[in-house]
């Protein structure tokens, strides 16, 4: 009964590296989002995806690149760490229109 | 496109009282309203949602919220408070236009509840 599993849980990076946010979910969801979360503003959507193959941009989409090969992961790349990115990232997952989000326990990324 | 305004960033209160956290939205098509709370370090649980039919909806932990349409407001209430109610809680609206926009959550900022002894 795992849910949504975000990994790791915690990541330090350099400026200019590039690493991947991992996100799995066992409930055959179509729908997955990544989002960031930010004192004061909430949390953002960053990336989505409504099924395999088919993802779109969120509200904050620069420096993140996604992809969906299969229907239980979503991975987020980002490509040349800035310290703009330091943040909580937090993967979710639902299975249709107006259904609950699930959310993943979250990953905190600084970039220094 | 959808926003939300929570319009407490903090709220304090003291165990066993009332609370309302309020919440604003704004949206040009009809919209699904979700209420989240967050422990320190956790992610997000759902407490309520509102999908159609009656206005007040009731949710876990004792809370409930009101849709008022015309008012285009998504309050969320508890009569009675404890020490483990606090959180940071989140509104949250999505569009109810079909298409890929289910999913699609737009937050508002976030209102911190404290409860103290």
């Amino acid at each position: 009964n795992a849910g949504v599993t975000q990994t790791p849980k915690f990541q330090v990076l350099k400026t200019g590296q590039s690493m991947t946010l991992q996100c799995a979910q066992d409930m055959n969801h179509e729908y997955m989002s990544w989002y960031r979360q930010d004192p004061g503003m909430g949390l953002r959507l960053i990336h989505y995806s409504v099924g395999a193959g088919i993802t779109d941009q969120g509200e904050v989409p620069n420096g993140y690149n996604v992809s969906r090969s299969t229907t239980e992961d979503f991975p987020l790349r980002l490509l040349s760490a800035a310290p703009s990115q330091t943040s909580v990232y937090f993967c979710a997952s639902s299975y249709g229109q107006g259904a609950i989000q699930y959310f993943g326990a979250g990953t905190r990324l600084s970039v220094l | 496109a959808q926003s939300v305004t929570q319009l407490d960033s903090q709220v304090p209160v003291f165990e066993e009282a009332p609370v309302e956290l309020r919440c604003n939205y704004s949206s040009s098509v009809s919209v699904y309203l979700f209420w989240y709370v967050q422990y320190p370090n956790q992610g997000l649980q759902l407490l309520l949602k509102y999908l159609s039919g009656s206005t007040l909806v009731k949710g876990i932990n004792g809370f409930e919220a009101e849709f008022n349409k015309s008012q285009t407001s998504f309050h969320l209430r508890k009569p009675s408070v404890h020490i483990s109610d606090t959180a940071e809680y989140f509104c949250a609206v999505s569009a109810n236009a079909g298409g890929t926009s289910y999913g699609k959550l737009t937050f508002g900022q976030g209102t911190i509840l404290t409860v103290h002894p």
